[in-house]
């Protein structure tokens, strides 16, 4: 029974370029949540889905990102134009409902040289 | 003010020895509190859930005053593995969202 499955683990981008991050929930998850951890800091909260819906993006910058979770494959997280500050672990959550316990993926870090 | 405010640490304890870890929260209607663990550079993984009357998982005990809105963790007879970074984890009223503390970085010395 596979956890949540998160890649590419590691990825490098050169500022101005665009970072796809792709999560598979849990079999049997359909919330979807992002999380973003800054070096040396905690994690935020950024986004939460659904299938085809956004339900809460209360912690998404409102510049450069984007997330969706389509009726067919993982959820995406785009940052388009990365600059260095994007640079962080990236975490990606599942829960059976809301409200539920959530499990995490292993993250993807990502590097903006 | 932090929303989930932690003592970072770190808390250097040798093998054996009784650890408590505090942890304050700031919005009143949290619903659900949790302990996460992380390890260097992995995903938090859920260590326990936090209820009003306390419970219990082998040597771990976790305490929420919600007069106080003070959540505790209690680690007894503390291993090596025990070493990690402990998570203070509250969600909001929806359940819907996680806000998460700083961590407290464990050592556990032989």
């Amino acid at each position: 029974n596979a956890g949540v499955m998160q890649n590419p683990r590691h990825l490098v981008r050169r500022r101005g370029q665009e970072a796809r991050l792709r999560c598979s929930p849990m079999k049997g998850h359909s919330h979807v949540y992002w999380y973003r951890q800054l070096p040396e800091e905690g994690l935020k909260f950024m986004v939460y889905l659904q299938k085809e819906n956004i339900i809460d993006e209360s912690g998404m910058p409102k510049e450069r990102f984007s997330a969706e979770f389509p009726k067919e494959g993982p959820s995406i997280l785009r940052i388009q134009q990365v600059v260095r500050g994007d640079s962080a672990a990236y975490f990606c959550a599942s829960s059976d409902s809301m409200g539920e316990t959530q499990y995490f993926g292993p993250g993807t870090r990502l590097l903006v040289l | 003010r932090k929303e989930v405010e932690q003592d970072p640490g770190p808390f250097n304890v040798p093998e054996g020895a009784t650890v408590a870890f505090n942890c304050t929260y700031s919005n009143s209607a949290s619903q659900s509190f949790f302990w996460y663990r992380q390890d260097c550079r992995k995903e938090p993984k859920l260590l326990m859930s936090v209820y009003s009357s306390g419970n219990e998982d082998g040597r771990f005990t976790a305490q929420l005053n919600r007069a106080s809105q003070y959540i505790s963790l209690l680690i007894r007879d503390s291993k090596l593995s025990d070493s990690a970074t402990y998570l203070c984890v509250v969600s909001n009223n929806a359940g819907n969202m996680l806000t998460f503390g700083g961590g407290t970085r464990l050592m556990v010395k032989p």
